[in-house]
């Protein structure tokens, strides 16, 4: 199993533009999750998914948008990107019903110019 | 969820045992503590959790005291690899709105 993958590893914006974060998952996982984190700071939740169409917000969604239309798929778009959306992004999965033991991707860093 | 605190950061020589401790004096019955690391530049990585026993895994071990105010995760045999970011984390086990909650954690560094 590859686990969790995410699209692309680095990218560069400038402010305005949008792009969709990528992000696949291979243990036929329910739940998935995108995270961001600040340098120097713990992750915080943008949003989650409990399944195939269905998503809600997490802590911080302003600036996001998401869909589930696949179990494997879980994409996190920007729509016009601002730097304070600078950060590294992390998507993650978790196997059952309310498990916290979520598998995490090796992250995207996004940097907006 | 119950609020932890942890020290900022931690030496520890290469080959010892590592010893990282975590408050947690107002967690609920019904909330366990889970620890996470982040090694550079990477995605955190799940570690352990447990509710009231002891703990072992292939990883660690997690120590929580009788109160349950505290814990101790303590990798036996500390190597090079094993320098991350720990985080501790308590959290109500299932629920269809489990988040984790992640603060800004313990950064091990182990010495050669």
């Amino acid at each position: 199993n590859a686990g969790v993958t995410q699209t692309p590893k680095f990218r560069i914006l400038k402010i305005g533009q949008s792009m969709t974060l990528q992000c696949t998952q291979d243990m036929n996982h329910n739940y998935m999750y995108w995270y961001r984190q600040d340098p120097g700071m713990g992750l915080k939740l943008i949003y989650y998914s409990v399944g195939a169409g269905i998503t809600d917000k997490g802590e911080v969604p302003n600036g996001y948008n998401v869909s589930r239309s696949t179990t494997e798929d879980f994409p996190l778009r920007l729509e016009l990107a601002a730097p304070s959306q600078t950060s590294v992004y992390f998507c993650a999965s978790s196997y059952d019903w309310g498990s916290n033991e979520q598998f995490f991707g090796p992250g995207t860093r996004l940097t907006v110019l | 969820d119950a609020k932890t605190t942890q020290p900022p950061s931690m030496d520890c020589a290469e080959g010892r045992a590592a010893n990282l401790p975590c408050n947690h004096s107002t967690i609920s019955g019904n909330e366990y503590v889970y620890w996470y690391r982040q090694i550079h530049s990477q995605g955190p990585q799940y570690i352990i959790h447990g509710l009231k026993n002891n703990e072992t895994n292939e990883m660690a071990s997690l120590i929580i005291t009788e109160d349950r105010k505290s814990s101790t995760l303590i990798l036996p045999h500390a190597t090079l690899r094993d320098t991350a970011v720990y985080y501790c984390i308590a959290l109500v086990y299932g629920g269809a709105t489990n988040k984790l909650i992640f603060g800004t954690g313990t950064l091990l560094a182990v010495q050669p």
